[in-house]
């Protein structure tokens, strides 16, 4: 069974970073590219980015270019998602998701609640 | 501001039909395949409907989906309560390379 879970929730100061991880279960790490997805409070679903775990290559939305880094450890199988220079428009719940390349989200993690608060 | 377009809201009564369209250009919607994504209150969104019209296992033959041009749509027939939430379109785009757009969301209430 597929299974993609992520780290617990987190509570961090304004201008601070904050890193998430997405541990993967019941399928060949590399197989799938890993994606993150934000999800602000009573907002949609916004793609910010993905990793291909067999060689690193990452890509970006350009909108968090320059604040985020998507990274993969494929001894334990798990992706991790840094977001720098934290706002109050960063609190959110992200999320992980695998996917062939150009295919759909075919597995989620249950997500990761971020509040940014002074 | 979302460039796959969607409405805000649909709603329908049990047993009915309903539409939800996903709206975008031929750089997105026109060029790549169209996939859906249920959101259940308080859950992971999951896939309903990929690549314009193939619904994954497990999900309602209620359910079909379909592409036309720049535009998609997904369909849900025989309405009922458990079909009450969010659906989000998502395509990628090709002016950005390899970056995926979704649609703003479309909330479904079941009356």
């Amino acid at each position: 069974e597929v299974r993609l879970v992520q780290s617990g929730a987190e509570v961090k100061k304004p201008g601070t970073t904050v890193k998430i991880s997405c541990k993967s279960f019941g399928y060949t790490f590399s197989d799938y590219y890993i994606h993150w997805v934000k999800q602000a409070p009573g907002k949609g679903l916004e793609w910010m980015g993905l990793i291909d775990p067999e060689d690193a290559q990452t890509i970006y939305a350009e909108k968090f270019q320059g604040r985020i880094t998507i990274t993969a450890d494929t001894s334990i199988d798990t992706a991790y998602m840094e977001l720098t220079s934290l706002t109050s428009e960063d609190t959110a719940v992200y999320y992980c998701a695998t996917a062939r390349y150009g295919g759909h989200f075919n597995y989620w993690a249950q997500g990761s609640l971020v509040t940014v608060s002074s | 501001q979302s460039v796959l377009t969607q409405p805000p809201s649909v709603s329908g009564t049990p047993g009915q039909r309903v539409t939800i369209s996903c709206s975008g250009d031929s750089s997105n919607i026109g060029s790549n395949k169209v996939n859906w994504y249920q959101q259940l209150p308080g859950t992971a969104p999951k896939v309903v409907m990929y690549n314009n019209d193939q619904r994954p296992a497990g999900v309602p033959a209620r359910f079909s989906g379909s592409k036309s041009g720049n535009s998609a749509s997904l369909a849900i027939s025989g309405l009922q309560s458990e079909d009450e939430a969010d659906y989000y379109c998502a395509a990628w785009e090709d002016s950005l390379n390899d970056h995926l757009l979704f649609g703003g969301g479309t909330k479904l209430t079941v009356l």
